[in-house]
């Protein structure tokens, strides 16, 4: 076990709805990392906060977006969704900042089906 | 454009013998390599890293060799065990975001 709580496991929704996705990460992490793994996809860096604060961004749209709460969990929002956002979303927690050197804790995911 | 790349999808290794995944990556910023270990249903778990100022690093049945060089690493596992069958990623990073490739599924045959 992780220490990283994703829920829910499994979302199956419609196109053009939209889906919120959480995250608690481990005891005493201030970071917080989104991750999207598409079908025989590495895991794709959406966006990290810190503390609160958005820290680093990577291939995250637009249609997307997240926030992380004062105490310290963490949303993930996908709206107007599409076919192609079917995917497993990943939530990492670790202690510091972006830096690789900060080992990243994951939980187990959660499945988004898009029909 | 795949800054680090895991040319092998997939690799079956007699239980025992030594398992090498390998992975190479573009970008020389990289400073800070790792390995992650994914079972089916779970995320995935750290296994061992290593810095650039570092050519190997040792962590029981795992060792990771980085040539810098060549930009390229590899995870050595001996003996491999059934428990081993998973997918490993490998990542790399500097002060960004970790870069992941598109993972080894590992298979040990009993």
């Amino acid at each position: 076990d992780s220490g990283v709580t994703q829920t829910p496991k499994h979302l199956i929704t419609a196109t053009g709805q939209r889906v919120t996705l959480r995250c608690s990460p481990r005891s005493g992490d201030l970071s917080v990392y989104w991750y999207q793994q598409s079908l025989d996809q590495g895991l794709q860096f959406l966006i990290q906060y810190y503390n609160g604060e958005e820290r680093a961004k990577g291939n995250i749209l637009e249609r997307f977006s997240a926030q992380q709460f004062p105490d310290l969990h963490s949303e993930l929002n996908l709206s107007s969704l599409e076919l192609g956002d079917s995917a497993l979303y990943f939530c990492a927690s670790s202690g510091g900042g972006t830096s690789a050197k900060n080992i990243q804790y994951f939980g187990a995911g959660t499945r988004l089906s898009v029909l | 454009d795949q800054q680090v790349k895991q040319n092998s999808p997939s690799l079956s290794v007699q239980e025992g013998r030594i398992s090498i995944l390998n992975c190479d990556y573009t970008n020389s910023m990289f400073d800070y390599f790792l390995w992650y270990k994914k079972y089916p249903a779970e995320g995935p778990t750290f296994l061992i890293s290593i810095s650039s100022i570092k050519d190997k690093n040792e962590d029981g049945r795992f060792t990771v060799f980085l040539n810098k060089s060549a930009k390229h690493l590899s995870l050595h596992i001996v003996p491999s065990q059934p428990g081993d069958s998973a997918v490993y990623f490998c990542a790399a990073g500097g002060n960004e975001k970790l870069t992941f490739g598109t993972g080894t599924r590992l298979t040990i045959i009993p």
